[in-house]
């Protein structure tokens, strides 16, 4: 069992919904980290997180310690949004472990 | 912040050939990575590379495969030896600096198709 699980796998929305990404893992962690990925397949960092909640722009990430769980929400979803997007966990070092991406499609 | 640049961005290879890919970050940092995700996977670390000292490798993968050099804190070579077509993946170095920013940043990636 992969130690990082997202959930939904694929996403489509319209532009302008809400979007919401679920991170669940199993270990324990020094930081979370929510990544973009276009399809030139550059990697972008959006978040790193230890608690609570970050804001960026229509990007909100929050994590929840106790229940090892994270979202990503999108507000206003655009066509420009499309990406995948991937969760990783970091334990007490520097090393990451990855899901396996939500493939996030939002159609004009 | 890091900016961080690769070198090829992609190329195309001939089974058993070799192929050294190139990165450059524009600040000194103390640890980098090689990832590689392979057609439709997520991200796999291949190793830490640490300046002055050998590379450190994860699981499944090993120095003569994929020969990594850090020769100061802004430059890593990663190479992959006796390609076969399973070698066809995206590569990424990242760096961590938390030491200055609170983030971890990634190259680019380098594209790999083996024939």
């Amino acid at each position: 069992k992969n130690e990082v699980e997202q959930s939904p796998q694929n996403l489509t929305a319209q532009e302008g919904e809400f979007i919401t990404i679920n991170c669940s893992y199993s270990v324990g962690i020094s930081a979370l980290h929510w990544l973009q990925q276009h399809p030139g397949g550059g990697i972008v960092s959006l978040f790193m997180l230890s608690s609570g909640k970050k804001k960026h722009g229509r990007l909100i990430a929050t994590i929840n310690i106790q229940e090892k769980h994270s979202s990503l929400h999108i507000t206003a979803s655009h066509p420009r949004d499309s990406a995948v997007y991937i969760c990783a966990v970091q334990p007490n070092d520097y090393k990451l472990s990855f899901g396996a991406g939500t493939t996030v499609t939002v159609r004009a | 912040s890091a900016v961080i640049s690769q070198k090829p961005s992609r190329d195309i290879c001939q089974r058993g050939t070799s192929l050294t890919i190139q990165c450059q970050v524009d600040s000194q940092v103390t640890m980098m990575f090689w990832y590689r995700q392979q057609p439709g996977q997520s991200l796999t670390l291949i190793a830490t590379a640490n300046q002055g000292s050998e590379a450190t490798y994860e699981s499944g993968f090993v120095i003569d495969k994929f020969p990594i050099s850090r020769p100061n804190l802004t430059f890593s070579t990663l190479t992959v030896s006796n390609m076969s077509p399973e070698d066809s993946s995206i590569y990424l170095c990242s760096v961590d600096t938390r030491e200055v920013t609170d983030t971890q940043y990634f190259g680019p990636g380098t594209r790999l198709t083996v024939l």
